[in-house]
Order: structure tokens, then sequence, then C-alpha cells
């Protein structure tokens, strides 16, 4: 089945506790692309990638890291997480930007 | 859990009419633009998409118009059903498509009457 797959689905962490948000999918799609999701603002896009190795920012890439070494993964870094960065976070692919046309099923981060 | 339709413009349609979503776009320079359904608890779906070399393009039960002029989007949605009940989102890519950033819109919340 095409998919997209974020792990974790939820997480509570403390301030300052480095965490990765994962994301795999198996369409061979090169362009990947992060999003958050807060009640008033919107999706917001956090970085995108257009292939491997290649990675760009989107419009709110503060206090994020990408990384993209192989085609089916695409993790969110949070190196020191703020109380600012609750949210609910998604993962999309496509077969070429920025149309981000499958979307994983999305992970709720608590930041406390 | 949190509601995503918040806050939101709401459209309240009955079953089997036809509803239209607008969405107003900012940027003169955006040549390709998007429409997402999200219902409740979900993650975003692609429903359809236009360039701007189109006015309009029609999907299953959906067409969306594009007006350049003064920058605006809309989707029809035909025979509206229940299941099309959602926060339906425009997004707009702001450097003519060739890169791969994408901007949303606010979002409509579309409630279907039975």
């Amino acid at each position: 089945e095409a998919q997209v797959t974020q792990n974790p689905r939820y997480l509570i962490t403390v301030t300052g506790k480095k965490l990765t948000v994962t994301c795999s999918q198996n369409m061979n799609h090169e362009y990947m692309s992060w999003y958050r999701q807060d009640p008033g603002l919107g999706l917001r896009q956090i970085y995108y990638s257009m292939n491997v190795e290649v990675t760009d920012k989107g419009d709110v890439p503060e206090g994020y890291k990408v990384s993209r070494k192989e085609k089916r993964n695409f993790p969110l870094i949070l190196e020191s997480p703020s109380p600012n960065q609750t949210s609910l976070y998604f993962c999309a692919s496509s077969w070429s930007g920025p149309k981000s046309e499958f979307f994983g099923p999305g992970t709720r981060l608590t930041v406390l | 859990g949190e509601s995503v339709g918040l806050h939101l413009p709401t459209l309240s349609v009955q079953e089997g009419d036809n509803s239209i979503i607008n969405c107003a776009y900012s940027n003169s320079a955006s040549d390709y633009f998007i429409w997402y359904k999200q219902e409740s608890g979900k993650g975003p779906q692609f429903i359809i998409d236009i360039r701007s070399n189109m006015d309009k393009r029609q999907g299953q039960r959906v067409t969306v118009l594009l007006n350049k002029t003064v920058k605006h989007l809309s989707l029809q949605i035909a025979a509206t059903q229940p299941g099309d009940s959602a926060v339906y989102f425009c997004a707009e890519s702001p450097y003519g498509g060739s890169q791969g950033n994408l901007i949303f819109g606010k979002g409509t919340k579309l409630s279907v009457k039975p």
C-alpha cells in the first residue's frame, strides 16, 4: 500500500531534550516536505526536499533541522525543543514539488 | 482532539446542493495552486491542482476556477455529500512552481446538512 508513515504519532517531551520525528514513504517520491499545523495559523511549511541531499527552508524553519540521505526518509530533528514548537506535524511526499500529494497521519508533539 | 476547524469561515450547505469555496491568494508570481481536504483527526488529502496557464480544471465532482486578474481561486463541489464535510485549504506555490515552497490559506470549514 502506498503510504507516508510518521513516528511517533504522539510525543510529550520537555524543553531542551533533542528529538527526531521520522517520516518514510514507499512510493519512490523525489519530493518530501514537513509542515506544522496550529489553530488559527493553518498549515505552514517547515522544510522541504526536492531530492536526495537537497533540502531547503520553508516558511518556519527556525528551531528545526532535516536531512535527506536516502530517498524514502526525511526525518525532522528538533535539537532543543521549546514550548512554542508544540504543534501537529505532517510529513508529505509527491513525485515532484511542491505538490505534497500524500500526507502522513500526523505527529502531535507537546513540549513542556 | 484539538480541532483545526476552530475560528474558520464556515460554509453550510444542504446535501445534494453545489458548494463553492473561495480563496484569495497573495502573490502575483504564484503559478501553481492546489486544493486540499482535511477531515477531522486526519492529514490533508490532495483534491485537485491547477497551473496558471489554465482558468478551469475539472475532476470527479470538483472543479477549480482560477482568476489571475483578481488573484482568486475557487473550488466547486457538485452534489455535495455528507462525506464532503471537512476543512478545505487552498495552497499556492509562490515562486512560480520552480521551487518546493507551498503556502496554505487558513481554510474553510464545509458543513453538509442531511
